[in-house]
């Protein structure tokens, strides 16, 4: 059974930082993987998707890598803001089913 | 275009009610996802839908969750006899086929 977890569950920085979140999971045989943000009480808002055969993803200030392999997958968020402030939440769809299992999620807190 | 969207956003009941909570998908797409969310937790598969097929129903915790599509579009999760433990946010998301899942705002639900 896939397992995924995050690390930190939790982390406050000062505006203007740069830094990295964590995601592994247990099963390597997966189809994709997926980042998501959620605000308090909102639904889920899709970051970046990225393919079992990619390595990495881009999408402005947030950069997102695989490493199949060693089951890991890391989100990088450069030049941190208050606005960025969420849950991140890691997602992995296996090969041999259509939903996602979710890890606990990182609480990112920017402070002005 | 328009987003998932799910209703009511928030229901309290008292136990042993029966709730039936709403989902309409992104027009045209063909999968749907309902996860159930406990409070600092990450989403938990309950069960998925191709069109009106029900292909996969793995996730619903017990013989009290149902959940219909008949036509296709529209999605209900009924949950019977509630009990406290069912206390939850319930997010319905939709894709076309295996690409990026768009998740709803989810349902609260509050089991007294």
């Amino acid at each position: 059974k896939q397992e995924v977890t995050q690390i930190p569950a939790a982390l406050s920085v000062p505006e203007g930082e740069n830094l990295v979140l964590n995601c592994s999971f247990t099963d390597s045989a997966i189809y994709n993987l997926q980042w998501f943000r959620q605000d308090p009480g909102k639904g889920l808002t899709s970051l970046l998707l990225i393919q079992s055969s990619q390595r990495e993803q881009t999408s402005g200030r947030l950069n997102a890598s695989l490493d199949k392999s060693s089951g890991r997958s890391t989100l990088y968020i450069a030049a941190s803001q208050p606005g960025d402030s969420a849950t991140y939440l890691c997602a992995v769809r296996g090969n041999y089913g259509q939903n996602f299992v979710f890890g606990p999620g990182t609480r990112l807190s920017v402070l002005p | 275009g328009a987003g998932v969207s799910q209703s009511p956003r928030y229901k309290v009941a008292k136990r042993g009610q029966d709730v039936a909570l709403r989902c309409d998908p992104i027009s045209g797409h063909v999968s749907l996802f309902w996860y159930q969310q406990a409070l600092g937790q990450g989403p938990e598969f309950l069960t998925y839908f191709q069109n009106e097929a029900q292909l996969d129903k793995s996730g619903l915790p017990s013989d009290r969750f149902f959940a219909e599509r008949p036509e296709g579009s529209v999605s209900t999760l009924k949950i019977q006899r509630t009990q406290q433990e069912d206390s939850a946010v319930y997010l319905c998301a939709s894709s076309w086929r295996q690409e990026t899942q768009y998740f709803g705002p989810g349902t609260r639900l509050l089991v007294l």
